[in-house]
């Protein structure tokens, strides 16, 4: 199985904040990889698929990039309801397989 | 808009079987394969397998072979887990997701359903 490695595992941070959640896949996906974010209570929702594309109605404070075996998911500037926690997962071969998750915490 | 909605949480003691429904609409159910994804208390995401909504070929991830079982109906566009022989280590948030037969992202999700399996 391909592992899937998310750093850090939690983050605090401010609104307004940029910050950066990273992803490392144990092996090579090419850009296979998506990003979800998830609430208590709530669907988790698509955010970024293929590394690097926006899911439609996504706001564009949100960016994913990389290639290979590292990602990275970017938020420009922190909204207050982007504190949440943040999950990758790779769709290059099956099982697909996520990263561990990143809660993000208010500061 | 695209909906998918699942059953609500159960209770369950072990040994008995549960069986969860995600009732979809919005678009048209054949055109997405249909996932399932499990979260256990305090952990991460865990992709269960999936099941084709043309033919109703189910492909079960490791971990999940035997008394896990995905289900269709399509005539109310509705597709079903159900778990035999429940096991404490069960209890946990079971979503359904849909995705491409191709694009394996997970676009749409369920709401989840909480399945408590304790005596």
């Amino acid at each position: 199985d391909i592992q899937m490695t998310q750093s850090p595992s939690s983050l605090s941070a401010s609104v307004g904040d940029r910050v950066a959640i990273t992803c490392r896949a144990s092996q090579s996906i090419s850009s296979h990889l998506n990003w979800y974010q998830l609430k208590p209570g709530e669907a988790p929702k698509l955010l970024i698929y293929a590394a690097s594309s926006l899911q439609s109605g996504v706001p564009s404070r949100f960016s994913g990039s990389g290639s290979g075996t590292d990602f990275t998911l970017t938020i420009s500037s922190l909204q207050p309801e982007d504190f949440a926690t943040y999950y990758c997962q790779q769709s290059h071969g099956t099982p697909f397989t996520f990263g561990q998750g990143t809660k993000l915490e208010i500061k | 808009q695209v909906q998918l909605v699942q059953s609500g949480s159960e209770l369950m003691k072990p040994g008995a079987s549960v069986k969860v429904s995600c009732k979809t609409s919005g678009y048209t159910f054949t055109n997405y394969a249909m996932n399932w994804v499990r979260q256990a208390p305090g952990q991460g995401l865990e992709w269960m397998g999936w099941i084709n909504t043309n033919t109703g070929n189910p492909t079960y991830a490791p971990g999940f072979t035997g008394r896990f079982v995905f289900s269709l109906d399509t005539s109310v566009s509705t597709a079903y887990l159900q778990i035999s022989s429940l096991k404490a280590e069960d209890t946990a948030v079971y979503y359904c997701a849909t995705s491409g037969y191709f694009d394996w992202f997970f676009k749409n999700w369920g709401q989840g359903t909480r399945v408590i399996a304790s005596s």
